[in-house]
């Protein structure tokens, strides 16, 4: 059974970056698209952007900008940073195994953007 | 950008029919799927390619793309189906979108 775990600051200044790793445990990272998808408290989801175990990369042109996912095969991982964050990016996070679907997600972890 | 647009909210009695749409431009020339979400837990795939049904899924569960809409149909519908319900479509073009999303109420 493919497991998901995401890790991370809890707490991000405004204006600097976020940066959270998914671990990926009960199967290899090789030969699927991994993504990550972020859940304002209260609001809709939202994916932000993928990468294949390559590298190769898809972002959501809304946070493209100021997104980068990045692949550590050796250490079944991906990991997602996010730069000069605001209030409006304080949600729960989620990393997830991306078919043309998401079939396992992870329990997602809080980040809070506050001075 | 490519929008999908669903109703905020739906209520259905214990033992009745809901269905929540899914619009969006040429949705049905897409992969639909459906996610349910309960509270403070991580969503869980109940359809993918617009109607199939993951191993654990519930028969109950049903889905149909066609057109602009997308819909997913739970049949006998029970106390434990009370969730947020999201869709999501994948193209080459437009990659990952998920729907407004649409909180179902048991009563």
């Amino acid at each position: 059974q493919v497991q998901l775990q995401e890790s991370g600051p809890g707490l991000v200044k405004p204006s600097e970056t976020l940066s959270l790793t998914c671990t990926v445990s009960g199967g290899s990272i090789r030969g699927y698209y991994w993504s990550w998808i972020r859940q304002p408290p209260g609001k809709g989801v939202e994916w932000i952007g993928y990468i294949y175990y390559t590298g190769s990369t898809n972002y959501n042109p809304s946070l493209k900008s100021r997104v980068t996912i990045s692949v550590d095969t050796s250490k079944n991982q991906f990991s997602l940073k996010m730069k000069f964050v605001t209030a409006a990016d304080t949600a729960v996070y989620y990393c997830a195994r991306h078919l043309q679907f998401l079939d396992y997600w992870g329990q997602g972890t809080l980040v809070t953007v506050s001075s | 950008s490519y929008e999908l647009t669903q109703p905020p909210s739906l209520s259905v009695s214990p033992g009745q029919t809901a269905s929540i749409t899914c619009s969006g431009d040429k949705l049905g020339d897409k992969d639909a799927c459906w996610y349910q979400q309960k509270p403070g837990q991580s969503p869980v795939l109940v359809i993918y390619q617009d109607s199939k049904r993951p191993s654990g899924i519930p028969e109950r569960f049903s889905g149909s793309n066609s057109g602009n809409t997308a819909t997913l149909t739970i049949s006998g519908t029970q106390a434990m189906d009370e969730a947020d319900y999201y869709c999501q479509a994948w193209d080459s073009s437009t990659a990952i979108v998920f729907g407004t999303g649409t909180k179902v109420t048991v009563l």
